[in-house]
Protein backbone atom coordinates (compact mmCIF):
# COMPACT_ATOMS: atom_id res chain seq x y z
CA UNK A 1 0.00 0.00 0.00
CA UNK A 2 1.33 3.10 -0.61
CA UNK A 3 1.58 5.91 2.09
CA UNK A 4 3.98 7.81 4.15
CA UNK A 5 6.12 6.51 6.85
CA UNK A 6 7.44 8.61 9.76
CA UNK A 7 10.11 7.39 12.60
CA UNK A 8 10.20 7.42 15.40
CA UNK A 9 6.38 7.49 16.82
CA UNK A 10 7.81 8.22 20.10
CA UNK A 11 11.93 10.34 20.80
CA UNK A 12 12.76 11.31 24.18
CA UNK A 13 15.88 13.38 24.31
CA UNK A 14 17.90 15.62 26.72
CA UNK A 15 18.09 19.45 25.97
CA UNK A 16 21.14 20.38 23.97
CA UNK A 17 21.12 17.20 21.39
CA UNK A 18 20.40 17.39 17.79
CA UNK A 19 17.71 14.99 16.84
CA UNK A 20 16.46 13.64 13.26
CA UNK A 21 13.06 12.29 12.36
CA UNK A 22 12.68 9.90 9.62
CA UNK A 23 9.99 10.12 6.44
CA UNK A 24 9.46 8.19 3.70
CA UNK A 25 6.81 8.19 1.19
CA UNK A 26 5.69 5.71 -1.66
CA UNK A 27 3.18 7.60 -3.36
CA UNK A 28 5.48 9.55 -6.07
CA UNK A 29 4.41 12.70 -4.68
CA UNK A 30 6.66 15.80 -6.29
CA UNK A 31 6.75 17.73 -2.76
CA UNK A 32 6.92 17.04 0.75
CA UNK A 33 6.00 19.11 3.94
CA UNK A 34 7.38 19.11 7.70
CA UNK A 35 4.94 21.04 9.85
CA UNK A 36 4.50 21.43 13.83
CA UNK A 37 1.71 21.04 15.38
CA UNK A 38 1.08 22.34 18.98
CA UNK A 39 -2.04 22.24 21.51
CA UNK A 40 -4.37 24.79 20.54
CA UNK A 41 -2.14 26.05 17.43
CA UNK A 42 -3.22 24.12 14.55
CA UNK A 43 -0.22 22.80 11.76
CA UNK A 44 2.81 25.34 11.11
CA UNK A 45 4.33 24.66 8.33
CA UNK A 46 8.42 24.12 9.13
CA UNK A 47 10.30 23.44 5.61
CA UNK A 48 8.91 22.60 2.27
CA UNK A 49 10.55 20.88 -0.60
CA UNK A 50 8.94 20.44 -4.49
CA UNK A 51 11.91 18.93 -5.86
CA UNK A 52 14.83 16.83 -5.02
CA UNK A 53 18.05 18.54 -4.10
CA UNK A 54 15.86 21.94 -3.30
CA UNK A 55 13.64 23.04 -0.64
CA UNK A 56 12.36 26.25 1.56
CA UNK A 57 11.46 27.93 4.74
CA UNK A 58 8.16 27.36 6.19
CA UNK A 59 6.87 29.83 8.46
CA UNK A 60 8.56 28.53 11.42
CA UNK A 61 12.06 27.33 10.04
CA UNK A 62 14.51 28.95 12.99
CA UNK A 63 16.69 26.03 14.73
CA UNK A 64 15.10 22.87 11.87
CA UNK A 65 16.86 22.13 9.01
CA UNK A 66 16.13 19.50 6.20
CA UNK A 67 17.58 17.72 3.21
CA UNK A 68 16.43 16.18 -0.26
CA UNK A 69 18.45 13.85 -1.62
CA UNK A 70 15.90 11.49 -2.91
CA UNK A 71 12.45 11.98 -4.35
CA UNK A 72 11.25 9.37 -1.79
CA UNK A 73 12.46 11.39 1.71
CA UNK A 74 12.55 14.13 3.29
CA UNK A 75 14.14 14.13 7.10
CA UNK A 76 13.84 16.84 9.42
CA UNK A 77 16.60 17.52 12.11
CA UNK A 78 15.78 19.50 14.82
CA UNK A 79 18.73 21.32 16.41
CA UNK A 80 19.61 22.43 19.64
CA UNK A 81 19.01 26.47 18.81
CA UNK A 82 15.49 25.35 18.60
CA UNK A 83 14.12 27.12 21.76
CA UNK A 84 11.07 24.54 22.01
CA UNK A 85 11.48 21.43 20.44
CA UNK A 86 8.59 19.15 22.31
CA UNK A 87 5.85 18.84 19.80
CA UNK A 88 3.96 16.66 17.40
CA UNK A 89 5.77 16.68 14.05
CA UNK A 90 3.79 15.64 10.91
CA UNK A 91 4.99 15.03 7.36
CA UNK A 92 3.01 15.26 4.55
CA UNK A 93 3.43 15.43 0.90
CA UNK A 94 1.55 16.33 -2.27
CA UNK A 95 1.41 15.95 -6.08
CA UNK A 96 1.85 18.95 -8.00
CA UNK A 97 1.51 17.55 -11.28
CA UNK A 98 -2.44 17.73 -13.32
CA UNK A 99 -4.89 16.10 -11.35
CA UNK A 100 -3.53 17.80 -8.04
CA UNK A 101 -6.70 19.15 -5.90
CA UNK A 102 -4.60 20.59 -2.90
CA UNK A 103 -5.06 17.61 -0.75
CA UNK A 104 -2.08 16.66 1.75
CA UNK A 105 -1.11 13.44 2.54
CA UNK A 106 -0.08 13.56 6.20
CA UNK A 107 2.10 10.32 8.11
CA UNK A 108 1.46 9.21 10.84
CA UNK A 109 3.68 11.76 13.32
CA UNK A 110 6.18 11.91 15.53
CA UNK A 111 6.30 12.87 18.98
CA UNK A 112 9.41 14.14 20.47
CA UNK A 113 9.74 15.39 24.01
CA UNK A 114 12.87 17.46 25.36
CA UNK A 115 13.71 16.80 28.67
CA UNK B 1 -4.13 38.31 5.42
CA UNK B 2 -5.54 35.34 4.84
CA UNK B 3 -6.88 33.24 8.06
CA UNK B 4 -9.14 30.22 8.37
CA UNK B 5 -11.41 30.24 11.37
CA UNK B 6 -12.58 27.45 13.24
CA UNK B 7 -15.18 28.41 15.78
CA UNK B 8 -15.20 26.88 19.27
CA UNK B 9 -11.88 25.21 20.24
CA UNK B 10 -13.77 21.74 21.53
CA UNK B 11 -17.80 21.04 21.08
CA UNK B 12 -19.12 18.35 23.13
CA UNK B 13 -22.50 16.54 21.27
CA UNK B 14 -24.33 12.90 22.51
CA UNK B 15 -24.18 10.61 20.72
CA UNK B 16 -27.59 10.39 18.03
CA UNK B 17 -27.28 14.21 18.06
CA UNK B 18 -26.48 16.70 15.37
CA UNK B 19 -22.51 17.29 14.68
CA UNK B 20 -21.78 20.86 13.68
CA UNK B 21 -18.22 22.15 13.42
CA UNK B 22 -17.94 25.64 11.86
CA UNK B 23 -15.60 27.53 9.50
CA UNK B 24 -15.25 30.50 8.51
CA UNK B 25 -12.18 31.84 5.88
CA UNK B 26 -11.34 34.83 4.57
CA UNK B 27 -12.09 35.88 1.05
CA UNK B 28 -8.34 36.15 0.30
CA UNK B 29 -8.08 32.31 1.22
CA UNK B 30 -6.88 30.02 -1.66
CA UNK B 31 -10.21 28.56 -3.41
CA UNK B 32 -9.67 24.94 -2.54
CA UNK B 33 -11.33 23.79 1.20
CA UNK B 34 -10.85 20.86 3.16
CA UNK B 35 -11.91 18.96 6.23
CA UNK B 36 -9.49 17.35 8.24
CA UNK B 37 -9.55 14.44 10.56
CA UNK B 38 -7.04 13.52 13.81
CA UNK B 39 -7.42 10.96 15.92
CA UNK B 40 -5.04 10.98 18.61
CA UNK B 41 -1.11 10.55 18.21
CA UNK B 42 -2.16 10.28 14.68
CA UNK B 43 -1.82 11.93 11.40
CA UNK B 44 -4.57 13.24 9.59
CA UNK B 45 -6.95 11.94 7.59
CA UNK B 46 -9.07 14.16 4.24
CA UNK B 47 -12.70 14.25 5.40
CA UNK B 48 -13.53 15.56 2.11
CA UNK B 49 -12.44 18.56 -0.15
CA UNK B 50 -14.17 21.39 -1.99
CA UNK B 51 -12.87 22.20 -5.57
CA UNK B 52 -15.35 24.22 -6.78
CA UNK B 53 -17.70 21.81 -8.14
CA UNK B 54 -20.86 21.34 -5.86
CA UNK B 55 -21.31 23.66 -3.46
CA UNK B 56 -22.51 20.77 -0.85
CA UNK B 57 -19.59 18.21 -0.82
CA UNK B 58 -20.19 14.93 0.52
CA UNK B 59 -17.47 13.14 2.17
CA UNK B 60 -16.45 9.65 4.36
CA UNK B 61 -18.11 8.50 7.83
CA UNK B 62 -21.32 10.32 6.80
CA UNK B 63 -19.60 13.92 7.24
CA UNK B 64 -20.79 16.77 4.75
CA UNK B 65 -20.14 20.33 4.52
CA UNK B 66 -21.82 23.12 2.66
CA UNK B 67 -19.77 26.36 0.49
CA UNK B 68 -21.59 29.14 1.23
CA UNK B 69 -19.68 31.94 -0.39
CA UNK B 70 -22.34 34.75 0.82
CA UNK B 71 -21.01 33.68 4.08
CA UNK B 72 -17.68 32.71 3.70
CA UNK B 73 -18.36 29.60 5.27
CA UNK B 74 -17.13 26.06 5.21
CA UNK B 75 -19.61 24.54 8.29
CA UNK B 76 -19.31 20.69 8.77
CA UNK B 77 -22.43 18.42 9.72
CA UNK B 78 -23.08 14.96 10.24
CA UNK B 79 -27.02 14.01 11.12
CA UNK B 80 -25.76 11.57 13.97
CA UNK B 81 -22.72 11.28 15.71
CA UNK B 82 -21.32 8.27 16.80
CA UNK B 83 -18.75 7.66 19.41
CA UNK B 84 -16.04 7.06 17.30
CA UNK B 85 -16.43 10.75 15.78
CA UNK B 86 -14.66 11.63 18.87
CA UNK B 87 -11.73 13.37 17.24
CA UNK B 88 -10.19 16.73 16.06
CA UNK B 89 -11.13 18.09 12.80
CA UNK B 90 -9.54 20.74 10.87
CA UNK B 91 -10.60 23.14 8.00
CA UNK B 92 -8.06 24.31 5.75
CA UNK B 93 -8.26 26.45 2.92
CA UNK B 94 -5.30 25.72 -0.21
CA UNK B 95 -4.61 25.70 -3.66
CA UNK B 96 -3.51 22.81 -6.18
CA UNK B 97 -0.20 24.55 -6.87
CA UNK B 98 1.59 23.27 -3.77
CA UNK B 99 0.49 22.26 -0.90
CA UNK B 100 2.72 25.12 1.22
CA UNK B 101 -0.05 27.35 0.05
CA UNK B 102 -2.45 25.43 2.86
CA UNK B 103 -3.72 27.62 5.46
CA UNK B 104 -5.14 25.32 8.62
CA UNK B 105 -7.75 26.85 10.98
CA UNK B 106 -6.78 26.11 14.44
CA UNK B 107 -8.70 22.98 14.59
CA UNK B 108 -11.54 21.70 16.91
CA UNK B 109 -12.07 18.80 19.01
CA UNK B 110 -15.21 17.40 19.24
CA UNK B 111 -16.27 14.75 22.21
CA UNK B 112 -19.28 12.48 21.95
CA UNK B 113 -21.20 11.62 25.23
CA UNK B 114 -22.56 8.41 25.34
Amino acid sequence: DGGITQSPKYLFRKEGQNVTLSCEQNLNHDAMYWYRQDPGQGLRLIYYSQIVNDFQKGDIAEGYSVSREKKESFPLTVTSAQKNPTAFYLCASSPLAGGNTGELFFGEGSRLTVL
Amino acid sequence: AQSVTQLGSHVSVSEGALVLLRCNYSSSVPPYLFWYVQYPNQGLQLLLKYTSAATLVKGINGFEAEFKKSETSFHLTKPSAHMSDAAEYFCAGGRNTGGFKTIFGAGTRLFVKA
